[in-house]
C-alpha cells in the first residue's frame, strides 16, 4: 500500500536560513508526488508536484523539491526562509493515475525565528 | 473566480447527534474529494466523487459516515450519531477531473467539535 512518511513533526529555523523538509514515500510504480502548505486559518495550497522528467522541480514561493528514486524521497527545500513561510507542510503521493486520491504524510510544522 | 467553499466553518455538536457538512466545489470541476484532518492523524482520505458517483469510499471510517453529491456540484458529508473521535477538520477539494495529474483545490474546511 502507498504511504508517506514525514520524519520531522516540528522544525524551527531562523529567518534567512536554508530549509529542508524530508519526505519518504512507499509506492510500487512511478509515484506522483506533491507538496502542499497550510498556513494558519487557510486551506491547503499546492507548492509543487512531480510526475516525471526532471527530478528537480520548482514551485511557488521559491520552493523546490528533488525526487530521488533510490532513496524513495521527495525533500522540499528553500534557500532562504521568510517569516511568512511559517506553516504546516504536507507531502503527498497520488494513489493512482485515475483516481486523484492523495495519501498524505503527517505533516511538518515549520516555525521561523526572527 | 470563486474557490471551493465549505459550510459551516465551525460546528459544535453533542455526542449522538447527526451533522451535515457541505462542500461547494469550483464551478466546472467534476471531481470532488473529502479528507479529514485530525490531531495526530494528519490528513486522511475519506471519499471522492467523479460526477455524482463515488468510485472510492474506502476512507470512510464507519457506516455512520456517508456522502452524496447531486447535480454534479454540491456535496454533503453526513455523520450520524457523532462520537468524540469524529472531532476534526473536514476538508473538501475539487479538481477538473478525477486524475492524479489534475491539481486539487482545497476549501478552508469545517471544524467539527463533538462534546
Amino acid at each position: 500500500a502507498q504511504s508517506v512518511t514525514q520524519p520531522d513533526i516540528h522544525i524551527t529555523v531562523s529567518e534567512g536560513a536554508s530549509l529542508e523538509l524530508r519526505c519518504n514515500y512507499s509506492y510500487g510504480a512511478t509515484p506522483y508526488l506533491f507538496w502542499y502548505v497550510q498556513s494558519p486559518g487557510q486551506g491547503l495550497q499546492l507548492l509543487l508536484k512531480y510526475f516525471s522528467g526532471d527530478t528537480l522541480v520548482q514551485g511557488i514561493k521559491g520552493f523546490e523539491a528533488e525526487f530521488k528514486r533510490s532513496q524513495s524521497s521527495f525533500n522540499l527545500r528553500k534557500p532562504s526562509v521568510h517569516w511568512s513561510d511559517a506553516a504546516e507542510y504536507f507531502c503527498a503521493v497520488g494513489a493512482g493515475s485515475n483516481t486523484g486520491k492523495l495519501i498524505f504524510g503527517q505533516g511538518t510544522t515549520l516555525q521561523v525565528k526572527p | 473566480g470563486a474557490g471551493v467553499s465549505q459550510s459551516p466553518s465551525n460546528k459544535v455538536t453533542e455526542k449522538g447527534k447527526d451533522v451535515e457538512l457541505r462542500c461547494d466545489p469550483i464551478s466546472g470541476h467534476t471531481a470532488l474529494y473529502w479528507y479529514r484532518q485530525s490531531l495526530g492523524q494528519g490528513l486522511e482520505f475519506l471519499i471522492y466523487f467523479q460526477g455524482n458517483s463515488a468510485p472510492d469510499k474506502s476512507g470512510l471510517p464507519s457506516d455512520r459516515f456517508s456522502a452524496e453529491r447531486t447535480g454534479g456540484s454540491v456535496s454533503t458529508l453526513t455523520i450520524q450519531r457523532t462520537q468524540q473521535e469524529d472531532s476534526a477538520v473536514y476538508l473538501c477539494a475539487s479538481s477538473l477531473v478525477a486524475s492524479t495529474t489534475d491539481t486539487q483545490y482545497f476549501g478552508p474546511g469545517t471544524r467539527l467539535t463533538v462534546l
